[in-house]
C-alpha cells in the first residue's frame, strides 16, 4: 500500500529556506503517470496548492509562490523534496506532500502533514 | 489564482441534507469538470471525497454527491450523521497544471 511521509526541521528561521522531503514508500515515483505535489494549511485557515513536479523532472507552480518555490525529485531514493526560500512568519503552515493522478485532477493520496514554524 | 469561495460554516440535525457550494470563474471551476471536494478531520490529513465533479472514489459512501452549475461547484450530504462533522474543501483545475482551493467550510452536525 502506497504512503507518502514528509520529513524536515520543524523550525526554521525567518529569511532562511524551508526544505521539506517526501519519502514514498510501497511503490515507485517513476514510470507511473503520477504528479508529486505540496500543499499547506496555515493554522486554521484553509489549504493552498504550492507546486507539483513530475518524475520526468517538469515542475509547476502557484504563482503566488514561484519566485521563492522550488521542487525536486529524487527518483533513486522515491523521493520529492521542496525548498520556499526567503519565508516569514506567514509560511507557518502544516505542510502536506500528496499524489495526484497523470490524467485527472484531483489528490487521492496525502502524507499526514508536517507542521512547520516560522520564528526567530 | 484566487481562492475558491466557500461558505464558512453550514450546519444540520443527523438524518437531514447540507449542501456546501464553492464558487470560481470560467477559469477554473466553470472552465473544467475538475472539481474535487475533501472532508478533513481535526488534525488529519484531508480525504478526498468527490472527484471530477460529481465522481465517488471506492469507499465514499453515496450519502456524498457533487454537482456544477456554471461557476459553482456544490457537495450534498444527505442523511447527515455525527461522524460527517468535519471541515470541507473544494478544489479546481486552474488551468496551466496549476490547482486552486476554497477557503473550507465547517460542518456541524447539531
Amino acid at each position: 500500500q502506497l504512503q507518502l511521509q514528509e520529513s524536515g526541521p520543524g523550525l526554521v528561521k525567518p529569511s532562511e529556506t524551508l526544505s521539506l522531503t517526501c519519502t514514498v514508500s510501497g511503490g515507485s515515483i517513476s514510470g507511473t503517470n503520477y504528479y508529486w505535489g505540496w500543499i499547506r494549511q496555515p493554522p486554521g485557515k484553509g489549504l493552498e496548492w504550492i507546486g507539483s513536479i513530475y518524475y520526468s523532472g517538469s515542475t509547476y507552480y502557484s504563482s503566488s509562490l514561484k519566485s521563492r518555490v522550488t521542487i525536486s525529485v529524487d527518483t533513486s531514493k522515491n523521493q520529492f523534496s521542496l525548498k520556499l526560500s526567503s519565508v516569514t512568519a506567514a509560511d507557518t503552515a502544516v505542510y502536506y506532500c500528496a499524489r495526484r493522478a497523470g490524467w485527472d485532477w484531483y489528490f487521492d493520496l496525502w502524507g499526514r502533514g508536517t507542521l512547520v514554524t516560522v520564528s526567530s | 489564482q484566487s481562492a475558491l469561495t466557500q461558505p464558512r460554516s453550514v450546519s444540520g440535525s443527523p438524518g437531514q441534507s447540507v449542501t456546501i457550494s464553492c464558487t470560481g470563474t470560467s477559469s477554473d471551476v466553470g472552465g473544467y469538470n475538475y472539481v474535487s471536494w475533501y472532508q478533513q478531520h481535526p488534525g488529519k490529513a484531508p480525504k478526498l471525497i468527490i472527484y471530477d465533479v460529481s465522481k465517488r472514489p471506492s469507499g465514499v459512501p453515496d450519502r456524498f454527491s457533487g454537482s456544477k452549475s456554471g461557476n459553482t461547484a456544490s457537495l450534498t450530504i444527505s442523511g447527515l450523521q455525527a461522524e460527517d462533522e468535519a471541515d470541507y474543501y473544494c478544489c479546481s483545475y486552474a488551468g496551466s497544471f496549476t490547482s486552486v482551493f476554497g477557503g473550507g467550510t465547517k460542518l456541524t452536525v447539531l
